[in-house]
This record gives structure tokens, sequence and C-alpha cells, in this order.
């Protein structure tokens, strides 16, 4: 299948600094990716929608000025977690989709976020 | 909104049995339905992908097949093995958006 590269897949830090993830399409180009947040023993909660070139669509209660999300080539998707607090913390994993706005998805690892 | 239900929410069975797993989806609307499997703190890996113009897939010793109409999908996993335990999640595309909702997933135990 194909691969997406997640990185960093563990980070800690202090409350008020500010964190990046990045989300790269190893062999394919894709022009939508998700990213998601998971919570212990449950499953995925769709944060926001990145498309190529333009704004990232977040969900509801989820706030854009928090998570910055940058999707500024075929290949990488970055999610900033601004000013991070304890309760910020979480595993983050992004997914890219391959052909298309409805093609498979594949998910990278998964970054855990712990902020002290 | 679309919601996706994962029956049951763990299983545990002895190395060697067929087992299935279900899924429901309130939307038949959908684009595809996708099969992951999740090992502890880790991502997903992709099982299988069902378009919504199909009515199964197959990969080795797993098959998924989609009822659309009735808004269920199951995943048979033959003659399993210890590795196969894993969380197992289903999710569907649909909406405006085309967005992903994920089930729950079926936390999955093989025992040797």
């Amino acid at each position: 299948g194909a691969v997406v590269s997640q990185h960093p897949s563990r980070v800690i830090c202090k409350s008020g600094t500010s964190v990046k993830i990045e989300c790269r399409s190893l062999d394919f180009q894709a022009t939508t990716m998700f990213w998601y947040r998971q919570f212990p023993k449950q499953s995925l909660m769709l944060m926001a929608t990145s498309n190529e070139g333009s704004k990232a669509t977040y969900e509801q209660g989820v706030e854009k000025d928090k998570f910055l999300i940058n999707h500024a080539s075929l290949t990488l998707s970055t999610l900033t977690v601004t000013s991070a607090h304890p309760e910020d913390s979480s595993f983050y994993i992004c997914s890219a989709s391959k052909g298309g706005t409805t093609g498979e998805l594949f998910f990278g690892e998964g970054s855990r976020l712990t902020v002290l | 909104k679309q919601e996706v239900t994962q029956i049951p929410a763990a299983l545990s069975v002895p190395e060697g049995e067929n087992l299935v797993l279900n899924c429901s989806f309130t939307d038949s609307a959908i684009y595809n339905l996708q099969w992951f499997r999740q090992d502890p703190g880790k991502g997903l890996t992709s099982l299988l992908l069902i378009q919504s113009s199909q009515r199964e897939q197959t990969s080795g010793r797993l098959n998924a097949s989609l009822d659309k109409s009735s808004g269920r999908s199951t995943l048979y996993i033959a003659a399993s093995q210890p590795g196969d335990s894993a969380t197992y999640l289903c999710a569907v595309r649909s909406g405006s958006a085309r967005q992903l909702t994920f089930g729950s997933g079926t936390q999955l135990t093989v025992l040797p």
C-alpha cells in the first residue's frame, strides 16, 4: 500500500509552547489530507480537512486558531498546536487520500503529544 | 449526520477460528467503506476498500462485504492467528464533504 509518514512520533513540550506535526505522502500526491485526534480507547475524531493550496475546513468545535493547518504542497500537510496546554495532550493522526477526494485513505503512524 | 456502529466492541477467540466483525451505518448514500486495523499506539493500516458499487473485496484471509441498502458491512477473518489481535475499525465516506466517519472499533484478541 501507499506510504504516509508522520513526524515526530512522540513529542513532549511545556505548556504554552507550540508544536508542529508533519504529514507526508511519500509515494503519491494527495490533494486532500485529514487530521484526526484520538483519545485513549476511543475512535478517531476528525479535526479538519486539509486541501492543497486552500484553507483547511475545520469540524465543529475545533478551534482553527489553536490548531493551525497548512497544506503547502501535494505531499505535505502540517498541524501546529499553538500555545499547547495539558488538555491538548493526545494522539494525533493524519491521513492522505490517494486517487482523489474519495480515494483510499492511508494513515500515518500517529504523533503522541504530551504537554506538561 | 452519518453514524457508524461496530458490534461487538470486543471479541476473544481461540486461534484457528473463523470470525465475523460487523459494521452498520445510518446513511446509505456512501462513496465507499474502508476497513482498518490499528495496533496499540500506532496509526491505521488499510485492510480493504469497498466502493459503493461493489459487494465485496478479498485480501488473503480477509473478506469484506457491503450491503449498502441495509447499511451493513462485515469483515470475515478466516483461520485467525494471534497476530490478528488488534482493533478493527470500519469507516464510511459520505456527505458533500466526502468525509470519513469511523465506528468505535472492535478489539480482537486471538488466543494461542
